[in-house]
């Protein structure tokens, strides 16, 4: 069936370290992929997102890019910061009514 | 300001108490949703409203009731709920449920904490 697979959490990194949480997924036909991010306390916020293959999506020094040959979209940052700790879910939306979640990763920043 | 309000933030009840949620979004979306989020768990789809009308109910109790007045207005009552209740309800909107592809916006959620 149609699932999204995240990397087990916490992920624990310094202050500027590089990022990559990795996200795979297997989908039939053309899903569009979704980072969304849930800071402590609160909803999900929608961080980026692609709609096709070889498209990358970027905010606020987050970027992923749409790989269909490897079914994967890791999200990557360059330089964490402390306001980053949060959880972060890839999400895929696929065919009709379709909407799969990830389990959720963990990321904690230290000064 | 996400742009979907959800009221209350947090919210204890006993098991013979009945309360309701209210989520509210002011996006010009016609789809509204209810998840409920526990820990070391997946999120999970309870209800779908597109233009108003249910269109998804995934096997939830009935001590959850859902009502959609209007396509900004979203609902959820409850009553005796059980403890294995308590989690964090999200409410979320979308432009169209037949077509996801934009994405949800999310509330803050509902920190429900059953006694």
């Amino acid at each position: 069936g149609d699932s999204v697979t995240q990397m087990e959490g916490p992920v624990t990194l310094s202050e500027e370290a590089f990022l990559t949480i990795n996200c795979t997924y297997t989908a039939t036909g053309y899903p569009s992929l979704f980072w969304y991010v849930q800071y402590p306390g609160e909803g999900l916020q929608l961080l980026l997102k692609a709609t096709k293959a070889d498209d990358k999506g970027s905010n606020k020094g987050f970027e992923a890019t749409y790989r269909k040959e490897t079914t994967s979209f890791h999200l990557e940052k360059g330089s964490v910061q402390v306001s980053d700790s949060a959880v972060y879910f890839c999400v895929l939306f696929w065919g009709y009514q379709k909407v799969t979640f990830g389990t959720g990763t963990k990321l904690q920043v230290i000064p | 300001e996400t742009g979907v309000t959800q009221t209350p933030r947090h919210l204890v009840m006993g098991m013979t108490n009945k309360k309701s949620l209210k989520c509210e979004q002011h996006l010009g979306h016609n789809a509204m949703y209810w998840y409920k989020q526990s820990a070391k768990k997946p999120l999970e789809l309870m209800f779908v409203y597109n233009f108003k009308e249910q269109t998804e109910n995934n096997s939830v109790p009935s001590r959850f009731s859902p009502e959609c007045p209007n396509s900004s207005h979203l609902f959820l009552h409850l009553h005796t709920l059980q403890p294995e209740d308590s989690a964090l309800y999200l409410c979320a909107s979308s432009q169209d449920a037949l077509r996801r592809g934009n994405g949800y916006t999310f509330g803050s959620g509902t920190r429900l904490t059953v006694v």
